[in-house]
């Protein structure tokens, strides 16, 4: 089983661009979930998906958006990126009560 | 809404040291409590969770913690630290989806020789 996996692992975007992220869920999971970390502190609730649906959504802007693919795998895009989006953004995934995170996708915003 | 507190930013041990990590909730209901390590540059791995029934609860690496529902606290300890316990701890509170799962600002805990 390979767990959580996240692609890619880093990331240096420009002001203003867009930014797609990866996530494929542990085997048999079916609800993903996605965090942001900026860095010293603890990871915010970004939105969780399950059944493709957006299920609930954290204190975010509409700049952030996601998707929920049939086979459970997840996308988070973030439209024009400022500065302060720069972050570890983080993908769980999910059976129940018990989350299983991924390695993170380090984003840089210059 | 639920919330997490974490007191303590920074803490060091010696190695072989007992450790404890403090965590204080606010939930309206009977909270999931999870404790995650994070080590630099990495994910998060659960060490232990609480959903109900015995209030101690073991976890990997030799970790516990004690769910105490009169002080709303959730502490996580270790009788004695291993240098390669030093990393980065969140406690969290969650919801039986585990959506909005609300974390803590974390400890950073260091292990002297």
């Amino acid at each position: 089983d390979a767990g959580v996996t996240q692609s890619p692992t880093h990331l240096i975007k420009t002001r203003g661009q867009q930014v797609t992220l990866r996530c494929s869920p542990k085997s048999g999971h079916d609800t993903v979930s996605w965090y942001q970390q900026a860095l010293g502190q603890g990871p915010q609730f970004i939105f969780q998906y399950y059944e493709e649906e957006e299920r609930q959504r954290g204190n975010f802007p509409d700049r952030f958006s996601g998707h929920q693919f049939p086979n459970y795998s997840s996308e988070l895009n973030v439209n024009a990126l400022l500065l302060g989006d720069s972050a570890l953004y983080l993908c769980a995934s999910s059976l129940g009560v018990e989350a299983f995170f991924g390695q993170g996708t380090r984003l840089t915003v210059v | 809404a639920q919330s997490v507190t974490q007191p303590d930013i920074h803490i060091t041990v010696s190695e072989g040291a007992s450790l404890e990590l403090r965590c204080n909730y606010s939930y309206g209901a009977t909270p999931y409590l999870f404790w995650y390590v994070q080590s630099p540059g990495q994910g998060l791995q659960l060490l232990l969770k609480y959903f109900s029934g015995d209030t101690l609860v073991q976890g990997i690496k030799g970790f516990e913690a004690e769910f105490k529902r009169s002080q709303s606290s959730f502490n996580l300890r270790k009788p004695s630290v291993h240098w390669s316990d030093a990393a980065e701890y969140f406690c969290a509170v969650g919801t039986y989806n585990n959506n909005d799962m609300r974390f803590g600002a974390g400890t950073r805990l260091t292990v002297k020789p």
